[in-house]
C-alpha cells in the first residue's frame, strides 16, 4: 500500500504562487474525485484545506485551490503569506479495502 | 464547535497491547454519514490511515495491520477506541483521530484532533 508521491519540500517568497504535485496510481487519485489537502503546523491538529479534488471548506482562504489530471492531483496557494509555511499532505480515497492512502508530505518554505 | 481528542499511554512496551482513546464533541457518531478514523504518522514519514469505524458500526481496517487493530465506539461517551495489539518499536509515532464525513463512496477526514505521541521501546 504505497503512499502517493509528493515533492518534500516546495517554495515561494511572499505574495507569490506555489503548486504542490501530489502522484497516485489508476486505484487512487485517478480513480476518483475524492483527492483531500491538509495543513500540519507543529504542534496544532491537522486542517482540512481541500476535499473533493478542488473545494474549500468554509473558512480556508480562496487563494487555496486544488485540481487533477489523470493521476495527479495538485495545491496550488497564491498569494502567498507567511502563515501558510507548514507541511501539506494529499489523500485520496483508494477504495472500500484501502479506503484512504496519503502522500509523504511537502514542507512549504515562504521565503 | 467540533473537537476530537486522543488520549493514552506515551510509553508502551513491545508486544504489549496499545489502547488510544479518542473523545469527541460536537457531532454525534449515531449520525448518518459520519465516522471517525484513526491515522498515524511515524518519525520523518507519511501519514497513514489506521482504522475507521462508521455510525452504523461498520468497521475498516488498513490491510496490512487488520489481525492487529480493533476499533469500537461508545456513542453515549461520544468516545472511539482503537487498540493495537503486539507492538513493536515500528508502531511509534504521532497517532490522530479525525472524523470522517463520508458521502458518495468517498469521504474526507474533515476534523482531526491534535494528535498523541506513543514511544514502543522495552
Amino acid at each position: 500500500q504505497s503512499a502517493l508521491t509528493q515533492p518534500p519540500s516546495a517554495s515561494g517568497s511572499l505574495g507569490q504562487s506555489v503548486t504542490i504535485s501530489c502522484t497516485g496510481t489508476s486505484s487512487d487519485v485517478g480513480a476518483y474525485n475524492y483527492v483531500s489537502w491538509y495543513q500540519l503546523h507543529p504542534g496544532r491538529a491537522p486542517k482540512l484545506m481541500i476535499y473533493d479534488v478542488n473545494k474549500r471548506p468554509s473558512g480556508v482562504p480562496a487563494r487555496f485551490s486544488g485540481s487533477k489530471s489523470g493521476n495527479t492531483a495538485s495545491l496550488t496557494v497564491s498569494g502567498l503569506q507567511a502563515e501558510d509555511e507548514a507541511d501539506y499532505y494529499c489523500s485520496s480515497y483508494a477504495g472500500s479495502i484501502n479506503l484512504e492512502r496519503f502522500g509523504g508530505g511537502t514542507r512549504l518554505t515562504v521565503l | 464547535q467540533i473537537t476530537l481528542k486522543e488520549s493514552g499511554p506515551t510509553l508502551v512496551k513491545p508486544t504489549q497491547t496499545l489502547t488510544l482513546t479518542c473523545t469527541f464533541s460536537g457531532f454525534s457518531l449515531d449520525t448518518n454519514g459520519l465516522g471517525v478514523g484513526w491515522i498515524r504518522q511515524p518519525p520523518g514519514k507519511a501519514l497513514e490511515w489506521l482504522a475507521l469505524i462508521y455510525w452504523d458500526d461498520d468497521k475498516r481496517y488498513r490491510p496490512s495491520l487488520k489481525n492487529s487493530l480493533s476499533i469500537s465506539k461508545d456513542t453515549s461517551k461520544n468516545q472511539v477506541v482503537l487498540k493495537m495489539s503486539n507492538v513493536d518499536p515500528v508502531d511509534t509515532g504521532t497517532y490522530y483521530c479525525a472524523r470522517r464525513y463520508i458521502y458518495g463512496s468517498g469521504g474526507t477526514f474533515d476534523t482531526w484532533g491534535q494528535g498523541t505521541m506513543v514511544a514502543v521501546s522495552s
